[in-house]
């Protein structure tokens, strides 16, 4: 079945960029979702559809998919992003959801 | 307020069966697909298994079809996941999810999860 890769850690400075990367064959051929995971809580959805935010989430926060890699941005970032990230999409062939592994963002 | 509240985890023995429950409320429960999704203590997330609107159609992760069934009671706000032929490695934090709408799987709500640990 289909295949997320997401790097297990990334770190960035306060008020700098974060670059959290979701690979997949062809996957701007999908529509990828973004989930914020804190820790002892539940995900929360961060990104939808590529590049959408649901209402709640800071502007800083975007993102883009194109050719086997989708990228959630993350700018200015603050010690309250410190957070795992994880990618998710439909894999209509195999009538499944998912997720990539999870990539953990350290707030130097 | 969208509200997603998980119950039944707890111990169970290997090769044991678990029914967990999620009660839902502010939001009408026959208009979304909902989810259960897993997370092993330290991992990453796992979806298990989803149901239609109606409940007719479910969908299961390879890990647990045959093993685990997807239901829900519209009258009641309810999803379940009966669990069977548990397995060590079903121990996890069980989340359920709805869709953000009608016809996406976008997990926009998410509950806080119940804890099921498989040993014996």
């Amino acid at each position: 079945s289909y295949v997320l890769t997401q790097p297990p850690s990334a770190s960035v400075a306060p008020g700098q960029t974060a670059r959290i990367s979701c690979g997949g064959s062809n996957i701007g051929d999908k529509e990828i979702h973004w989930y914020q995971q804190k820790a002892g809580q539940a995900p929360v959805l961060v990104v939808y559809d590529d590049t959408n935010r649901p209402s709640g989430i800071p502007e800083r926060f975007s993102g883009s998919n194109s050719g086997n890699t989708a990228t959630l941005t993350i700018n200015r970032v603050e010690a309250g992003d410190e957070a795992d990230y994880f990618c998710q999409v439909w894999d209509s062939g195999s009538r499944h959801v998912v997720f990539g592994g999870g990539t953990k963002l350290t707030v130097l | 307020e969208v509200q997603l509240v998980e119950s039944g985890g707890g111990l169970v023995q290997p090769g044991g069966n678990r029914r967990l429950a999620c009660e839902v409320s502010g939001f009408t429960f026959g208009s979304y697909w909902m989810y259960w999704v897993r997370q092993a203590p330290g991992q990453g997330l796992v979806w298990v298994s989803r149901i239609s609107r109606d409940g007719n159609i479910a969908d299961y992760a390879d890990s647990v079809r045959g093993r685990f069934t997807m239901s829900r009671d519209n009258a009641k706000n309810t999803l379940y996941l009966q669990m069977g032929s548990l397995r060590v490695e079903d121990t996890a934090v069980y989340y359920c999810a709805r869709a953000r709408n009608v016809v996406t799987t976008i997990l926009s709500h998410w509950g806080q999860g119940t804890l099921v640990t498989v040993t014996s």
